[in-house]
């Protein structure tokens, strides 16, 4: 089973709005709405962002939202802060066999 | 407070065995899968596999069937991951992860890093 593909790195400057994309297939995104999104901060454990495609966590931003188009899902950040400034993975179910799949990561910078 | 705390980071030889864990506390321990994650240094997010503490039932990704082996003891609240004989290669990060009601991570553990070198 291969790693999602997402871009190796995207920037933004402060206040902008940046995507991450996260490519599959159908045995995995395209087949089940079950993609979530981590950030992980330097030397730090990932954290939950969104899962379900869409869904915020209780105390995640509302910057940050989530979509599916396909056999791609994204991570969209509004209103990009210094903070935002970290790796991003997804991650999709991928059936009964395989199970789980992470995406390549993303990192993130803040101009 | 939902928490998962890791055993301190390791150093061997290559050719010895290891054993790291990870304890949960704040929630019924046996009614939600725990997954092992490596990180290597340098790199992204691969997920090993997951244990349900309740019934130990286990299920390996394909890229780690009989390299590792995970476990659980109910009674202390704490999942493992083992190694028989570790390689250089096996030289990461390795997070565990509750599994959620819904197909995702969280929270995760802090982390063991174990070091492999002659």
């Amino acid at each position: 089973q291969s790693a999602l593909t997402q871009p190796a790195s995207v920037s933004g400057s402060p206040g902008q709005s940046i995507t991450i994309s996260c490519t599959g297939t159908s045995s995995d995104v395209g087949g089940y709405n079950y993609v979530s999104w981590y950030q992980q901060h330097p030397g730090k454990a990932p954290k939950l962002l969104i899962y379900d495609v869409s869904n915020r966590p209780s105390g995640i931003s509302n910057r940050f939202s989530g979509s599916k188009s396909g056999n791609t899902a994204s991570l969209t950040i509004s209103g990009l802060q210094a903070e935002d400034e970290a790796d991003y993975y997804c991650n999709s179910y991928a059936g009964s066999s395989t199970l789980y799949v992470f995406g390549t990561g993303t990192k993130v910078t803040v101009l | 407070e939902v928490q998962l705390v890791q055993s301190g980071a390791e150093v061997k030889k290559p050719g010895e065995s290891l054993k790291i864990s990870c304890k949960g506390s704040g929630y019924s321990f046996t009614n939600y899968w725990i997954a092992w994650v490596r990180q290597m240094p340098g790199k992204g997010l691969e997920w090993m596999g997951l244990i349900y503490p309740g019934t130990s039932d286990i299920r390996y990704s394909p890229s780690f069937q009989g390299q590792v082996t995970i476990s659980a003891d109910k009674s202390i609240n704490t999942a493992y991951l083992q190694w028989s004989s570790l390689q250089a290669s096996d030289t990461a990060m390795y997070f565990c992860a509750r599994r959620g009601d819904s197909r995702l991570f969280d929270p995760w553990g802090q982390g063991t890093l174990v070091t492999v070198s002659s």
